[in-house]
């Protein structure tokens, strides 16, 4: 079945480490996003993707980097300049000028 | 840039009522999207209705509709015939008509449904 895939579930962070959220999809998708939920709010974008080896950054992008090498993957790294990196990451993906975005489960990071 | 306004945190209604769930934006666009996406307790967000913004028709979706109003810029959700699965964080979210630069999303409104 096609789908996005998120690993891992539960991500653990040491201060001052840099960690990777995986993102990967197979539904032929042009476009890729990252956001991130608080408690008590709605998603807020962190970088966004339309195309391979392009991405821009979104309204929270500051601590965080991508790479998109390929079209099937959009990995997240939270760099250590993140200060607050606790909360819930949800990957999704669309077709480049359509709509719906559809969504992974998401990974949880915590900090140590 | 975009705004989207949910003002009820929390709303509660017995199973087979009807609800309405409100939500306002703003933004500069003239061609944009509009959703209303359910998020339950296992965190996956679904997709339960869309409107594109130059359609004046209000989308339905089965006991889902929504109440468009472009000049008051609003974009309620109704339920009907309320299920006990319906209990979740409901979000609406607003992109702009290109498509591809990401949702902008209020902060929600968890509904409980009460058997």
């Amino acid at each position: 079945d096609g789908g996005i895939t998120q690993s891992p579930k539960y991500l653990f962070r040491k201060e001052g480490q840099n960690v990777t959220l995986s993102c990967e999809q197979n539904l032929n998708h042009d476009a890729m996003y990252w956001y991130r939920q608080d408690p008590g709010q709605g998603l807020r974008l962190i970088y966004y993707s339309q195309i391979v080896n392009d991405f821009q950054k979104g309204d929270i992008a500051e601590g965080y980097s991508v790479s998109r090498e390929k079209k099937e993957s959009f990995p997240l790294t939270v760099t250590s300049a993140q200060k607050n990196p606790t909360a819930f990451y949800l990957c999704a993906s669309s077709f480049r000028g359509q709509q719906p975005q559809h969504f992974g489960d998401g990974t949880r990071l915590s900090i140590l | 840039a975009q705004t989207v306004t949910q003002s009820q945190p929390e709303m509660s209604v017995q199973e087979a009522e009807t609800v309405t769930l409100s939500c306002t934006y703003d933004t500069s666009e003239s061609n944009y999207y509009l959703f209303w996406y359910k998020q339950p307790p296992s965190r996956q967000m679904i997709l339960v209705i869309r409107q594109e913004a130059y359609k004046q028709q209000n989308a339905t979706e089965n006991r889902f509709s929504v109440n468009f109003q472009k000049a008051a810029k609003s974009f309620s959700l109704k339920i009907s015939d309320s299920q006990l699965g319906d209990t979740a964080m409901y979000f609406c979210a607003a992109n702009s008509g290109g498509g591809a630069d990401g949702l902008t999303f209020g902060k929600g409104t968890h509904l409980i449904i009460q058997p």
